[in-house]
């Protein structure tokens, strides 16, 4: 049974730092593209990262480039997202997602950790 | 940047056809996904590649599509079908990817 289970969401403090890590198990982990979606409250869904299967292709959102990095150990299982420089706006839940493809496709999901930027 | 755009809004009563388009320039070379979320859940994939049902995903969600606008459509819509539904797709290169903003389903 596939499963993701993220941590490290909490309260910071703006312009503070937080490091958020997905567990995965019940696949290859190596063989697909993971990512980082995330919902601020009452709001929709927005991609933030994700990260080629072997690690050599990245991509950011436009409005986290320079401040988020994403990176994975495929040994690990596991895939995680380090956050500088937190704004307000990146207050959100968190999730991580399976890639089925480049482009998204997100098959399986976390249950979402939440992150609060607030002073 | 990219932006695939769909209703906010959609009401259906229990039996009848929900559709719910989601518009963009990229989507006849992308793929378009989606997902379905009710409150307090991690979304669930229902829709993948443009067409495709998943397994375990009832067939009453199809999907079809036409130049820059893919289509979702829920026939004979129950009760439990009221969630929020995002479109997912990526811009022309296949690189960012991008969410519409969602439409609310309501059954009446």
């Amino acid at each position: 049974e596939v499963e993701m289970a993220e941590s490290g969401g909490g309260l910071v403090q703006p312009g503070g730092s937080l490091s958020l890590s997905c567990a995965a198990s019940g696949f290859t982990f190596s063989s697909y593209w993971m990512s980082w979606v995330r919902q601020a409250p009452g709001k929709g869904l927005e991609w933030v990262a994700d990260i080629r299967k072997d690690g050599s292709e990245i991509y950011y959102v436009d409005s986290v480039k320079g401040r988020f990095t994403i990176s994975r150990d495929n040994a690990k299982n596991s895939v995680y997202l380090e956050m500088h420089n937190l704004r307000a706006e990146d207050t959100a839940v968190y999730f991580c997602a399976r890639g089925l493809i480049a482009g998204g496709g997100f098959d399986y999901w976390g249950q979402g950790t939440l992150v609060t930027v607030s002073s | 940047s990219y932006e695939v755009t769909q209703p906010p809004s959609v009401s259906v009563s229990p039996g009848q056809t929900a559709r719910i388009t989601c518009s963009g320039d990229a989507l006849p070379k992308q793929y378009a996904f989606w997902y379905q979320q009710k409150p307090g859940q991690a979304p669930v994939l229902v829709i993948s590649k443009d067409t495709e049902r998943p397994s375990g995903i009832p067939e009453r969600f199809s999907a079809s599509t036409s130049g820059t606008t893919v289509t979702l459509t829920i026939s004979g819509v129950q009760a439990e079908d009221e969630a929020d539904y995002y479109c997912q797709s990526a811009d022309s290169r296949g690189t960012y990817v991008v969410f519409g903003g969602g439409t609310k389903l309501t059954v009446l």
